[in-house]
């Protein structure tokens, strides 16, 4: 079966510090990966999404990056973190019958950024 | 990707079915709908999927009329671990470019 491993679950970074967040896949090859933020309170924001090894598609402008260099890895990353960028994050990958997707996340890293 | 319209928020009580509409005016042909459940502090949870006319698995129902323009998930007998957000989601053309985005969902609340 298929699993998703997202690490750390929390994280506390000062402002200007840089950061990078993993994400890796088991169980499933060529896998759509997507990385989403969200705000307390609020909605999942779609910051990038990968189809494939450095095929990388940014949904909105930012300070942050992402790489894909392994097929089931996923990296978030950032050279100086901004008080903004604060938020939950999450990965996840999609499983693709068709033009049927369907999303499956890994239990997300809770940011500060103080 | 067809934009998506449901109530911020719902209130029930243990037991009771809850019905929970999205709207989706401009759902294109090859489109389905999905459905995720989220508890606080955990990534999203698929529910359940659908195209047409009614789908139902071991979770919930999806009711989705002829036009397709709304859909419709059902939960029968919720209990107290049912409070969640509950997002509709439309769309996964992966070939034009779409990517799936959720909206701020439903926050439902089970009280005893």
């Amino acid at each position: 079966s298929q699993t998703i491993h997202q690490w750390p679950a929390t994280l506390v970074q000062p402002v200007g510090s840089p950061l990078s967040l993993e994400c890796t896949v088991e169980g499933t090859s060529n896998p759509n990966l997507y990385w989403y933020r969200q705000a307390a309170g609020r909605g999942l924001q779609l910051l990038f999404y990968s189809v494939g090894i450095g095929q990388i598609s940014s949904e909105v402008p930012q300070n942050l990056s992402a790489s894909r260099p392994q097929d089931r890895q996923f990296i978030l990353s950032s050279k100086k973190l901004l008080l903004s960028d604060s938020g939950f994050y999450l990965c996840a990958w999609g499983s693709v019958v068709g033009t049927n997707e369907k999303l499956f996340f890994g239990s997300g890293t809770q940011l500060s950024v103080l | 990707l067809a934009k998506t319209t449901q109530p911020i928020s719902m209130d029930s009580y243990e037991g009771q079915e809850v019905n929970i509409t999205c709207s989706h005016n401009n759902i294109a042909t090859n489109d389905y709908i999905t459905w995720y459940q989220q508890f606080p502090s955990q990534g999203p949870r698929f529910i359940i999927q659908g195209y047409k006319t009614k789908v139902t698995n071991e979770v919930a129902s999806l009711f989705i009329p002829a036009d397709r323009k709304s859909s419709t998930l059902s939960l029968p007998r919720v209990s107290l671990s049912d409070t969640a957000v509950y997002y509709c989601l439309v769309g996964a053309e992966k070939s034009s470019g779409d990517k799936l985005t959720f909206g701020t969902g439903t926050r439902l609340a089970v009280r005893p």
